[in-house]
């Protein structure tokens, strides 16, 4: 079955500190990939995307994320957090070429930033 | 240009009622997709219109309903609401089925 998995549930960095987010999907042939980011209380914002070509994505917000077709992972990076960017990061997957078809979700995971 | 507008933002229903919740799609997008996300979890897809007919659907049972308009603005209806119903309704609305998503702020929806 086609699934997302991000297997850490909350993360807490320090301001200035990097990040990696982890995401690993289980898929039939190679998706698109996606990034979502959700602040309490509102909608998702698409942060990057990966369709094909190069496996190092760059995003809004100074996010970047690689793609590892041996992994099947789909790993969300950012060099120096910062505390506006604690909210709630979602992976997501679609079938290739529909990019706007049913989105498949992880779980989420929660970014909390200390000072 | 204008986003994913959803409306209303909250909504407080009881057991066995009925709620239309309502979406506004992104300029010149022609594909609405209509999620549910439960507390603490990632959204599920429940449905998809595109130039106003359905175009797919997740596990949801057929009390989940929808409409899009000629303009590509949507409807969710849900019939005999349960307490599980309780969750943000999220809409998305993509220029095309192969381009991204792109998400309203969503409705709360209550189930007293």
């Amino acid at each position: 079955a086609q699934s997302v998995t991000q297997p850490d549930i909350h993360i807490t960095v320090s301001e200035g500190a990097s990040l990696e987010l982890r995401c690993n999907y289980s898929y039939g042939a190679t998706p698109y990939l996606f990034w979502y980011v959700q602040s309490p209380g509102q909608g998702l914002q698409l942060l990057l995307k990966y369709f094909s070509g190069d496996t190092l994505v760059q995003g809004i917000k100074g996010f970047e994320a690689e793609f590892k077709r041996s992994q099947s992972s789909f790993n969300l990076r950012k060099p120096s957090v910062h505390w506006s960017d604690a909210a709630e990061y979602f992976c997501a997957v679609a079938p290739a070429n529909q990019a706007g078809t049913a989105l498949i979700f992880g779980k989420g995971t929660t970014l909390s930033v200390s000072s | 240009e204008t986003g994913v507008t959803q409306s209303p933002t909250h909504l407080i229903k009881t057991r066995g009622q009925q709620v239309t919740l309502r979406c506004s799609s992104q300029s010149g997008h022609n594909t609405v997709s209509w999620y549910q996300q439960a507390l603490g979890q990632g959204p599920q897809f429940i449905f998809q219109y595109y130039r106003e007919e359905e175009n797919g659907r997740g596990n949801f049972p057929p009390r989940f309903s929808g409409l899009q308009f000629p303009n590509y603005s949507s409807e969710l209806n849900v019939n005999a609401l349960e307490l599980d119903d309780s969750a943000l309704y999220l809409c998305a609305s993509s220029l095309n089925r192969d381009q991204p998503q792109h998400f309203g702020d969503g409705t709360r929806l209550s189930i007293l």
